[in-house]
């Protein structure tokens, strides 16, 4: 069965600190990759999306992920996180045939940044 | 920028109620999604719909859900008898198309099964 772990459930940072959450899918076959991001009391929404080509996307709010397919991973990096980050980010995989999809999504990583 | 919109925020229900909620998709989407969200816990993926009919559900969907899209603009998911670990966050979501676009979501409604 298609799964997405992500490994850190909860990482506190300081302000100006670097970030990478980890993202990795088990389905071997083709996938759209994405990160959402919630913050408190708000809906979800999309950070970056990878499709295809450069596998080094950028989204939003200085947020990049780098698809490494060999390692089945997606993961999210911003070099320099602010309080504002505070958020919980999910990493999710979609796959789909004709006209069907099915996306599937991670467990979530709460991220707390200190000032 | 359109969005999608979900009401109501917070439903509050009895054990064994129906309850449904509804959501307006952004007008030009064709596929709709409903995702719940148990506190605490991720994102479950609940069923897809387009052209009218279910495109895929997951094992969460069984008989006491269904959707519907009554109109050109709602999409509702209706719950038929519920039960205490319906209560969670439920997410409804649209898309152009299947492939090469994301999904835009809702903000959510809050379901509360006392």
């Amino acid at each position: 069965a298609q799964s997405v772990s992500q490994h850190n459930h909860h990482v506190i940072l300081s302000e100006a600190a670097s970030l990478e959450l980890g993202c990795n899918y088990s389905y071997g076959g083709t996938v759209n990759l994405f990160w959402y991001v919630q913050y408190p009391g708000q809906h979800l929404q999309l950070l970056l999306k990878y499709f295809s080509g450069d596998p080094l996307v950028k989204g939003i709010k200085g947020f990049e992920a780098e698809f490494i397919k060999s390692k089945f991973s997606f993961n999210l990096r911003k070099p320099s996180v602010q309080w504002s980050d505070t958020a919980e980010y999910f990493c999710a995989v979609r796959r789909y045939s004709g006209g069907y999809q099915k996306v599937t999504f991670g467990t979530g990583t709460k991220l707390q940044v200190i000032p | 920028e359109p969005e999608v919109t979900q009401t109501p925020s917070h439903q509050v229900t009895q054990m064994g109620q129906e309850v449904i909620l509804r959501c307006v998709p952004i007008s030009n989407h064709l596929y709709f999604y409903w995702y719940r969200q148990i506190l605490g816990q991720k994102v479950e993926f609940l069923v897809s719909f387009y052209n009218n009919e279910i495109s895929e559900k997951s094992e969460i969907f069984d008989d006491q859900f269904s959707v519907e899209r009554p109109d050109g603009s709602n999409f509702t998911l209706k719950i038929r008898s519920t039960k205490l670990e319906d209560s969670a966050m439920y997410f409804c979501a649209s898309s152009e198309m299947a492939a090469n676009q994301p999904q835009h979501f809702g903000d959510g409604t809050r379901l509360s099964i006392l």
